[in-house]
């Protein structure tokens, strides 16, 4: 079983609609969760970055985490057809035990619509 | 802004020939990481380094090495370059303190192995 696991869609959607995409995991002691956004062709950029549990929110984006039932999501609102990419969720189990190395999700493809 | 600048978008290299990709962060950063990502496969990684001269096999070392001779450049190096190491490459860092766990990523090189 992979350590994280992650829906790869495609996820297609029209223009204004809220997004959900999830994460699950099986390792109890990652700490940091995270959520990168790539488009095509290019690296991947950090878009949300949380500790623990609870929820964080950045503008249209928010990010929730429950670590009790190992599972992580990032809501889009109001998606624009700029949100259009693949969505990669990471984590990791903090800077002592893992040496800063993330474990990620396949990610998933983005289509926002207009 | 964190900088991670790789040295080829795109490379092309003929069966048996020796590569290196070259990756430089400009933010003094201590870990960086070379990653592989294929279609439905997502990110693997290939080798991290957390120091000068350290390196850790990450995954899918088989095929790869690494040298890390200064804190800002990692190398990655495919001894006889093979079709089935046709890839998307990215390199990522990150720094010490509570956002250790953070990844950079540079653009990607993009390499086609005939």
């Amino acid at each position: 079983q992979k350590e994280v696991e992650q829906d790869p869609g495609p996820l297609s959607v029209p223009e204004g609609a809220i997004v959900s995409l999830n994460c699950t995991y099986s390792n109890s002691a990652f700490q940091y969760f995270m959520w990168y956004r790539q488009y095509s062709r290019k690296g991947p950029e950090l878009l949300m970055y949380t500790y623990s549990s609870g929820n964080k929110e950045d503008g249209r984006f928010t990010a929730q985490v429950d670590k009790s039932s190992k599972y992580i999501s990032l809501f889009i609102r109001d998606s624009q057809p700029s949100d259009s990419a693949t969505y990669l969720c990471a984590m990791s189990g903090g800077r002592g035990s893992t040496l800063g190395r993330l474990y990620f999700g396949r990610g998933t493809q983005l289509t926002a619509w207009p | 802004d964190v900088k991670v600048t790789q040295s080829s978008r795109y490379l092309v290299k003929r069966t048996g020939e020796k590569v290196f990709l070259e990756c430089v962060q400009d933010m003094d950063h201590e870990n960086m990481f070379w990653y592989r990502q294929d279609p439905g496969l997502g990110l693997r990684l290939i080798y991290f380094s957390y120091d000068v001269k350290m390196k850790e096999k990450g995954d899918i070392p088989e095929g790869y090495s690494v040298s890390r001779e200064k804190k800002e450049r990692f190398s990655l190096i495919l001894e006889s370059a093979s079709t089935n190491q046709t890839s998307m490459y990215l390199c990522a860092s990150s720094g010490g303190g509570s956002k250790a766990d953070t990844q950079y990523f540079g653009p990607g090189t993009r390499l086609t192995v005939l």
